[in-house]
This record gives structure tokens, C-alpha cells and sequence, in this order.
């Protein structure tokens, strides 16, 4: 089982500001890799698939990079609204399919 | 508009049985695979199960196998979850998600339906 490790497990930056997530996999996943936000209450929604390319409707200022082992998630310039919780997930070796165990991006 | 929409869910005593089931619209259901996710209260996302398209290629988390067990009616749009031998742990909120067009990633999930297992 391939295990998804995220870092920071919080990180607090003020709007307007950038945010780094990153994310690990204990062995290479190539660039079979997602990144979910979840807000409060909510289900997860997709972002990026394929480390780097945006899911429908997503905003340009998410953008992901990486492959083999060490991903990133970049959100610049923060809205009221990217403040949440973001997992990533490999389906590169499954089953199983596998999550990290999530960053929560809080107001600074 | 893709849709999905889980039911099925509830109160059951450690030991019980239950059924979700998904709903699925606005997409050729056939053609897609799709997936149970779980989140217990408090914690990350957890994948449960997976049915390919055909239905005919399931799979399952080793927490669950023996357990639940994933299917689907592409003659009805439907994803069903059969959940026996529930314990405590299993109390989550259980997502039914859409594949994209590579099986492995959720592009598209339902609001989720919570089972709580408690005597």
C-alpha cells in the first residue's frame, strides 16, 4: 500500500497571501496524483488530477506540481472562500486508493 | 448536470446490517467506475469499495472486505453498498463518488449519508 504523506498538518496564512502544500508518497506514483478541498459540512471537491491539471471550474490561482514522489499544492493569492481542508490522493498503484491525511489551510 | 445522491443511511447496533444506496444522473453511468469514500467523524477520507463500469470488477479496503460489499444496476443508474458485521468503527459519513476518466480519481461526489453503528 502506497502511504500519502501531507505537510503542514495546519497552515495559517492571512487573504491575500500564498499558500505551499505539500505532499508525499512513499513510493512513486508518477503523476497519478489529486488534490480535494473540503470546506465544513461539505464533500470534497476536485481540483487537480493528474498532479497539474485543474479539474472544471477551478480557479487558475490552484495549481499543482510534481511527480514520482513530492507534490505541491500552490493556492496564490487567498480567498475568504480557499480556507479549508485539502487532501491528496494517488491512484497510481491500487487498489487501494489512498489519501493523505489532509492540510487545513486557516486564516492567519 | 452530473448528480449523485446516497441514501440509506442511519442508526444500527454494533453487529447490524445496512444498505446505501447512490443515485446517479447526468452522466453515462456504464461508462464511468465509481467508489465509496467514508469520513468518521473528525478524520481524513478513507476509501471503502470500487465498481468498475461493467460491475463485473469490484474492489475493497482490506478495514471492510468480508463485511460490505460494492455493486452496481447500470440499468438503473445505481450504486449500492451492502454493509454487514457493522462495529463501531465504521460510523462515518459515506461518499459516493464518480470516477474521472481515469479510474482512480473522484471528480464528482455526492453530500453523503451518515451511519452511525452504537447500541
Amino acid at each position: 500500500e502506497i502511504v500519502m504523506t501531507q505537510s503542514p498538518a495546519t497552515l495559517s496564512v492571512s487573504p491575500g497571501e500564498s499558500a505551499t502544500l505539500s505532499c508525499g508518497a512513499s513510493q512513486s506514483v508518477s503523476i497519478n496524483l489529486a488534490w480535494y478541498q473540503q470546506k465544513p459540512g461539505q464533500a470534497p471537491r476536485l481540483l487537480i488530477f493528474g498532479a497539474s491539471t485543474r479539474a472544471t471550474g477551478i480557479p487558475a490561482r490552484f495549481s499543482g506540481s510534481g511527480s514520482g514522489t513530492e507534490f505541491t499544492l500552490t493556492i496564490s493569492s487567498l480567498q475568504s472562500e480557499d480556507f479549508a481542508v485539502y487532501y491528496c490522493q494517488q491512484y497510481h498503484n491500487w487498489p487501494p486508493w489512498t489519501f493523505g491525511q489532509g492540510t487545513k489551510v486557516e486564516i492567519k | 448536470e452530473v448528480h449523485l445522491l446516497e441514501s440509506g443511511g442511519g442508526l444500527v447496533q454494533p453487529g447490524g446490517s445496512l444498505r446505501l444506496s447512490c443515485a446517479a444522473s447526468g452522466f453515462t453511468f456504464s461508462n464511468y467506475a465509481m467508489s465509496w469514500v467514508r469520513q468518521a467523524p473528525g478524520k481524513g477520507l478513507e476509501w471503502v469499495a470500487t465498481a468498475l463500469g461493467s460491475g463485473q470488477n469490484t474492489y475493497h479496503a482490506d478495514s471492510v472486505r468480508g463485511r460490505f460489499t460494492v455493486s452496481r444496476d447500470n440499468s438503473k443508474n445505481t450504486l449500492s453498498l451492502q454493509m454487514s458485521g457493522l462495529r463501531a468503527e465504521d460510523t462515518a459519513v459515506y461518499y459516493c463518488a464518480k470516477d474521472g476518466t481515469t479510474v482512480g480519481y473522484m471528480d464528482v461526489w455526492g453530500k453523503g449519508t451518515t451511519v452511525t453503528v452504537s447500541s
